[in-house]
């Protein structure tokens, strides 16, 4: 059974960096078939895709945070990061990652979230 | 960005009811849209892909149909677990997105 989990800060300062960790058991991301994706969900609020990352690193990233975000892959720890830069208030969220397979296009397995908050 | 549009935003309804939600898209996407349930505090967790392929453990009461702008998902007698809130989503292209989800109410 695939799971996924998500790890980091819980509380971020503004104009710092986000940074999470998703890792990855019970499947390899390095045998391909799947985009590995960041989703987040403001508090109350409906849910925003952030981007993804294929196993050789190939990157899709949503417009309005590409000029801040960096999403990142290490097979061998069977892990996929972000990195979100400059944060403010509004990038106070529930983050999650998913997976999402090439062949049938939606987020099949997600972790289980978690809450960042940016303030001083 | 392909605009994800759902209706109603709410709605609330009886145990054994029969719920239909909309979900309309800016452009066609073809039949890439898939439909997600969202309860307190959890994970959102996928029902329909592909417009109306029933997801593997999702109950048979769930349908959804639809393509190129109008899609509809359809819960046959509701349920008191399928009280939650959900989302509409379109992997037709990047930028992924969600509609802005219908909240499913005990009435």
């Amino acid at each position: 059974q695939v799971q996924l989990q998500e790890s980091g800060p819980g509380l971020v300062k503004p104009s710092q960096t986000l940074s999470l960790t998703c890792t990855v058991s019970g499947g390899s991301i390095s045998s391909g078939g799947y985009y590995w994706s960041w989703i987040r969900q403001h508090p109350g609020k409906g849910l925003e895709w952030i981007g993804f990352i294929y196993h050789s690193g190939s990157t899709y990233y949503n417009p309005s945070l590409k000029s801040r975000l960096t999403i990142s892959v290490d097979t061998s720890k069977n892990q996929f990061s972000l990195n979100l830069s400059s944060v403010t208030a509004a990038d106070t969220a529930v983050y999650y990652c998913a997976r999402e397979p090439s062949d049938s296009c939606n987020f099949d397995y997600w972790g289980q979230g978690t809450l960042v908050t940016v303030s001083s | 960005d392909i605009q994800m549009t759902q209706s109603p935003s709410s709605l609330s309804a009886s145990v054994g009811d029969r719920v239909t939600i909309t979900c309309r898209a800016s452009q066609s996407i073809s039949r890439y849209l898939n439909w997600y349930q969202q309860k307190p505090g959890k994970a959102p967790k996928v029902l329909i892909y592909a417009a109306s392929s029933l997801q593997s453990g999702v109950p048979s009461r769930f349908s959804g149909s639809g393509s190129g702008t109008d899609f509809t998902l359809t819960i046959n007698s509701l349920q008191p677990e399928d009280f939650a809130t959900y989302y509409c989503q379109q992997s037709y292209s990047t930028p992924r997105t969600f509609g802005q989800g219908t909240k499913v109410e005990i009435k």
